[in-house]
């Protein structure tokens, strides 16, 4: 069974990069896309984007270019890079396998990050 | 493609039949799914393409709809079901999520 487990800073201050990985476990990343989604009482859930390969990536334009994901299948992981970070961006982010049969659908979850952004 | 969720809160008692709509802003073709989420916890995947339940997931939930409208039951509810329940389509990309339905039990 796969898990996935999101990690990196907690703190992020104003202007600076957030950057998170998550590491899978349990089954390939092969022939999945791996996504971001984050969680806040203002905005609810909103995916962020997904990575297949690193030259296959869809990033929700409401994040403006700012948002870069990339994959490292030799090491099991992939990261989410969001530059310019305001309080805006402060929100639960969590990774998530998308797994496509008949539709895209999100089957497995990590358990969460909390990341804050403040001076 | 906005996701019109509703109720955004409900009470009901154990053995109980409730029901979740969700609405979209264009015909999604079945291109949706729904989770529950308990708090402190991820969204679990219960069922996906309108109808298709998740593997291990109670028989008592169920998903229907057509078009631009879709409702999960929940038939028989127990106490384990409360927690949030959203709608998320995957129709076209930006994928986006209704506003959650907060199921209390009496």
């Amino acid at each position: 069974q796969v898990q996935l487990q999101e990690s990196g800073p907690k703190v992020v201050k104003p202007s600076e990069t957030l950057s998170l990985t998550c590491s899978v476990s349990g089954d390939s990343m092969n022939n999945y896309y791996w996504s971001w989604i984050r969680q806040s009482p203002e905005k609810g859930l909103e995916w962020l984007g997904y990575i297949y390969s690193s030259d296959n990536t869809n990033y929700n334009p409401s994040l403006k270019g700012r948002v870069i994901m990339s994959l490292d299948t030799s090491k099991n992981q992939f990261s989410l890079n969001l530059k310019s970070v305001t309080a805006a961006d402060t929100a639960v982010y969590y990774c998530a396998r998308d797994r496509f049969a008949v539709i895209d659908y999100f089957d497995s979850w990590g358990q969460g990050i909390l990341v804050t952004v403040s001076a | 493609v906005y996701m019109a969720q509703s109720p955004p809160s409900l009470s009901a008692s154990v053995g109980d039949r409730v029901s979740i709509t969700c609405r979209a802003t264009q015909t999604i073709d079945n291109y949706i799914n729904w989770y529950q989420q308990k708090p402190g916890e991820a969204p679990k995947l219960l069922i996906y393409a309108a109808s298709t339940l998740q593997t291990g997931v109670p028989s008592r939930f169920s998903g229907s709809g057509s078009g631009t409208d879709y409702t999960l039951t929940i038939s028989g509810l127990q106490p384990e079901d409360s927690g949030t329940y959203f709608c998320q389509h995957s129709y076209s990309t930006p994928w986006t999520f209704g506003q959650g339905t907060r199921v209390d039990i009496k």
